[in-house]
């Protein structure tokens, strides 16, 4: 079984600063982790994605997260927030290649707002 | 390159009348196909998905249905809508193997009135 937990639910920024969403997951066999932003009344769009190579991931404008096993976490950072940051970001899991139907696990979300 | 379409963008509807969303992808042949909906304010729910045409497997039972005529084309729907129908509902698809990276919709928006 695999299950995620977004230890936020809202994060609040200064333009400018560093952003830092958690994110610890659970998984039975060796996960594919995910983060995917959405804007409001949008779809998700995929931010990164970690697959077993690096562990550090870089993804679009910016983003960036590190995958750790020994903590079972994969927190999303970015060293300085934009105006446009502002959404709700979702962590996923997925178990590869043990899942029939490719499903995915969402975390409940963490809105981040960022101040100007 | 692959493209997701959904149709209508927003919906209203009443209480006890008929619903249609559909969700076609170009580009792909074969795809795993998703179904999801976000209530307000919460995270995302899988309602149905397929592996293929005729194939549909419903994650959580409810008053929703859904069906797969043709390999790109996965449809939503119920014969009667509730109040509690009411959200945000988005497809998504993969290719079936790899990494299980899903391609998201742009959403519909269902208003139960």
């Amino acid at each position: 079984a695999q299950s995620v937990t977004q230890l936020d639910s809202h994060v609040s920024v200064s333009e400018g600063t560093p952003v830092l969403l958690r994110c610890n997951y659970s998984s039975s066999y060796s996960p594919s982790l995910f983060w995917y932003v959405q804007h409001p009344n949008k779809g998700l769009q995929l931010l990164l994605k970690y697959t077993s190579a690096a562990t550090l991931v870089k993804g679009i404008n910016g983003f960036e997260a590190e995958f750790k096993k020994s903590e079972t976490s994969f927190h999303l950072t970015k060293p300085s927030a934009h105006m446009s940051d502002a959404a709700e970001y979702f962590c996923v899991v997925s178990d590869r290649g043990r899942n029939a139907g490719n499903m995915l696990t969402f975390g409940g979300g963490t809105r981040l707002m960022v101040k100007p | 390159s692959q493209t997701i379409h959904q149709w209508p963008a927003t919906l209203v509807q009443p209480v006890g009348s008929p619903l249609s969303l559909e969700c076609t992808v170009e580009g792909t042949s074969n795809p795993n196909l998703y179904w999801y909906r976000q209530a307000a304010g919460r995270g995302l729910q899988l309602l149905f998905y397929s592996v293929g045409i005729g194939q549909i497997s419903s994650e959580v039972p409810q008053n929703l249905s859904a069906s797969r005529p043709q390999d790109r084309q996965f449809i939503l729907s119920s014969k009667k809508l509730l109040l509690s129908d009411s959200g945000f509902y988005l497809c998504a698809w993969n290719f079936g193997s790899g990494d299980n990276e899903q391609f998201f919709g742009p959403g519909t928006r269902l208003t139960v009135l």
